[in-house]
């Protein structure tokens, strides 16, 4: 059974920091990776997707890199704004599994002035 | 382009009733998803719609149920309502199956979700 895991569980940083969200994840034979974030109440936005294939997807400030072998992901994210605050999910896709999707237990950012 | 839209936005229900909650995809998107979001478990995987047939299942009891019409829009139900079901429901729309796959089709697009609240 996939079991994704996010590190840390909280993360407080004042604006301007460049941070690092980690992913990890326990079957390597996914098909994709997405990485989302969460407003308070609201649904998901897709940020970035990474096909198993990849290595890393950018796009703006934010870099996310795929290391399958060891089951790890990292979403960058450079100069940080309060605006960045929210709630960043790692998702897997396991090949041959459609749709569905096996989300991490998230990084609640807190971004501060 | 319209994204996915969920309706209704809040629910409130008492235990023992049943619910549903609805969900038009995204233009063109024949796949909908459906998702619970708790505070402890996080989010689940409940189902997955594609052209009318349900071709993915996750561990939920049969009380949840759902359907898709023919214009992609999909339903969810749940009956005998339990504290338990209290939770954000949410719903995500993809392409599915082409018109090609690429990276962009993979994506899920999520709606801002259903809250439900069970008394």
């Amino acid at each position: 059974k996939q079991e994704v895991t996010q590190i840390p569980a909280a993360l407080s940083v004042p604006e301007g920091e460049n941070l690092v969200l980690n992913c990890s994840f326990t079957d390597s034979a996914i098909y994709n990776l997405q990485w989302f974030r969460q407003d308070p109440g609201k649904g998901l936005t897709s940020l970035l997707l990474i096909q198993s294939s990849q290595r890393e997807q950018t796009s703006g400030r934010l870099n996310a890199s795929l290391d399958k072998s060891s089951g790890r992901s990292t979403l960058y994210i450079a100069a940080s704004q309060p605006g960045d605050s929210a709630t960043y999910l790692c998702a897997v896709r396991r090949a041959g599994t459609a749709s569905k999707l096996t989300f991490g237990t998230g990084t609640r950012l807190q971004v501060t002035l | 382009k319209a994204g996915v839209t969920q309706t209704p936005r809040y629910l409130i229900k008492t235990r023992g009733q049943q619910v549903t909650l609805s969900c038009s995809p995204i233009s063109g998107h024949r796949s909908v998803s459906w998702y619970q979001q708790t505070p402890g478990q996080g989010l689940q995987f409940l189902f997955e719609y594609f052209s009318e047939t349900q071709r993915n299942k996750g561990n939920f009891p049969g009380r949840f149920s759902g359907r898709q019409f023919s214009n992609s829009r999909s339903e969810m139900n749940v009956s005998t309502l339990e504290l338990g079901d209290s939770a954000l429901y949410l719903c995500a729309s993809s392409w599915g199956r082409g018109p090609s796959l690429t990276a962009t089709n993979e994506k899920l697009f999520f709606g801002s979700g259903t809250q439900l609240s069970v008394l």
